[in-house]
C-alpha cells in the first residue's frame, strides 16, 4: 500500500486561509469515509483535526474543514494562526483492512 | 476521559529487545482495536498494524513482521509493542492509537533510541 500523497509544504499569512491536499486511490481515500487529518507539533503526538471526511472532534476549531473529491481530501485552514504552525498528516482506511498515511505537510505560517 | 499512557524512552543496543506498553484507560479495552504507528526522526508516521483486543489477534504491515510482535493483557488494558533484534534503524518514536477504521485517540509516544 503505497503512502497517500501530499505537499511537502505549504504557508500563508495571518489571517489568510490554507488549503492542504491528499491523494489517494479508489481503494483508500475514494472508496471509505474514514479519511483523517492530523495536526503535530514538534516533538509531540498527533492531534486528530478531522475525521470521516469532514467531521471536527469536540473541541477543535471551526477554522478547520475537510472535504473530499473522488479520490483527493483536503483540510482547510481559516483565519490562520500562529499556533496552526506544524506538520499535517492525513490517513485513510485502505481495502486491505489496513491504515495508509500521507507523508505530511509542514505548514508555516509567515 | 478517554486515555492512553506509554511507557518511557528506552535506550538500547543492537540485537537488544524492547517491549513498549501502552495502557488504555476511559472506555471498554476490548470495544477498539488498538494500533501501533512509527515515526522514525524527521519522518512521517508509518502505520505498522493493529492487534484485535477481543482476540488477541495481530496483524503485521508489510515491513514490521518477524522482528515485531503486539500482544495484550486485557485483565489491565494494555497493549504490548515488543521489537527484538533491534537495529539502528528501530530509532522510531512509537505509538499506540485506538481504532477500528481510524485512529481517535493516541498515545504520547514512546522514543526508542538504539545505539552502541
Amino acid at each position: 500500500q503505497s503512502a497517500l500523497t501530499q505537499p511537502a509544504s505549504v504557508s500563508g499569512s495571518p489571517g489568510q486561509s490554507i488549503t492542504i491536499s491528499c491523494i489517494g486511490t479508489s481503494s483508500d481515500i475514494g472508496g471509505y469515509n474514514y479519511v483523517s487529518w492530523y495536526r503535530q507539533h514538534p516533538g509531540k503526538a498527533p492531534k486528530v483535526m478531522i475525521y470521516d471526511v469532514n467531521t471536527r472532534p469536540s473541541g477543535v476549531s471551526t477554522r478547520f474543514s475537510g472535504s473530499r473529491s473522488g479520490n483527493t481530501a483536503s483540510l482547510t485552514i481559516s483565519g490562520l494562526q500562529a499556533e496552526d504552525e506544524a506538520d499535517y498528516y492525513c490517513s485513510s482506511y485502505t481495502s486491505s483492512s489496513t491504515w495508509v498515511f500521507g507523508g505530511g505537510t509542514k505548514l508555516t505560517v509567515l | 476521559q478517554v486515555q492512553l499512557v506509554q511507557s518511557g524512552s528506552e535506550l538500547k543496543k543492537p540485537g537488544a529487545s524492547v517491549k513498549v506498553s501502552c495502557k488504555a484507560s476511559g472506555y471498554t479495552f476490548t470495544s477498539y482495536a488498538m494500533n501501533w504507528v512509527r515515526q522514525a526522526p524527521g519522518q512521517g508516521l508509518e502505520w505498522m498494524g493493529w492487534i484485535n483486543t477481543n482476540t488477541a489477534n495481530p496483524t503485521y504491515a508489510q515491513g514490521f513482521t518477524g522482528r515485531f510482535v503486539f500482544f495484550l493483557d486485557t485483565s489491565v488494558s494494555t497493549a504490548y509493542l515488543q521489537i527484538s533484534s533491534l537495529k539502528a534503524e528501530d530509532t522510531a518514536v512509537y505509538y499506540c492509537a485506538r481504532g477500528n477504521y481510524r485512529p481517535d485517540y493516541w498515545g504520547q509516544g514512546t522514543l526508542v533510541t538504539v545505539s552502541s
